[in-house]
């Protein structure tokens, strides 16, 4: 099956600091990977479409300076959370439909998150 | 616009029991349907998903739902609930190549 990874799995830092987090799909291109956001105990909250070759499309109400998508290969793409604060500490998933088969999404195991 | 409505953020069920998750959506097209299912802090698993084809869908760890497009539900159902199966169960529709999720139903079995 598709494999999609995360790193790093979990990640602690002090408020106003940068966050990279990465996204790989495996076995598998992705020319599209999503972002997601999770709160605890509620559903995913998709944040943007990162498109390889291209700019990220973000959702409305979504700060695009502040949650930095880059999409460098066919089997990575990066969310850098920029000068965090307490309030950005959440789970964030990624996830990516494999090329021809377009109605599955394949999910990452996701990284939490926690600002100081 | 595509939605999917997940009716009861908590369901309890004895240990052998049946399991029965309530999934309703709204599509102006055709949609693609799913079942996911998450762990503590882990990612999506795919349970079952609906492409248009058999109405009854069989997914993993005994799972099936059913797409019952007068009611526009999508209900997952598993005959005996097993202590494993508790976690939290999202449904969701796609429509193109997004995806749209429920709120979320946490599931517990109860020994």
């Amino acid at each position: 099956g598709a494999v999609v990874s995360q790193h790093p799995s979990w990640v602690i830092c002090k408020s106003g600091t940068s966050v990279k987090i990465e996204c790989r799909s495996l076995d598998f291109q992705a020319t599209t990977m999503f972002w997601y956001r999770q709160f605890p105990k509620q559903s995913l909250m998709l944040m943007a479409t990162s498109n390889e070759g291209s700019k990220a499309t973000y959702e409305q109400g979504v700060e695009k300076d502040k949650f930095l998508i880059n999409h460098a290969s066919l089997t990575l793409s990066t969310l850098t959370v920029t000068s965090a604060h307490p309030e950005d500490s959440s789970f964030y998933i990624c996830s990516a439909p494999r090329a021809g088969v377009t109605d599955t999404q394949y999910f990452g195991p996701g990284t939490r998150l926690t600002v100081l | 616009a595509q939605s999917v409505t997940q009716l009861g953020s908590h369901v309890s069920v004895s240990e052998g029991a049946l399991v029965l998750l309530r999934c309703n959506y709204s599509s102006s097209v055709p949609p693609y349907l799913f079942w996911y299912v998450q762990y503590p802090n882990q990612g999506l698993q795919l349970l079952l998903k609906y492409t248009s084809a058999a109405t009854l869908v069989k997914g993993i760890n005994g799972f099936e739902a059913e797409f019952k497009k007068s009611e526009t539900s999508f209900h997952l159902t598993k005959p005996s609930a097993h202590m494993s199966d508790a976690a939290e169960y999202f449904c969701a529709v796609n429509t193109g190549n997004q995806f749209y999720f429920g709120t979320g139903t946490s599931l517990t079995v109860i020994p």
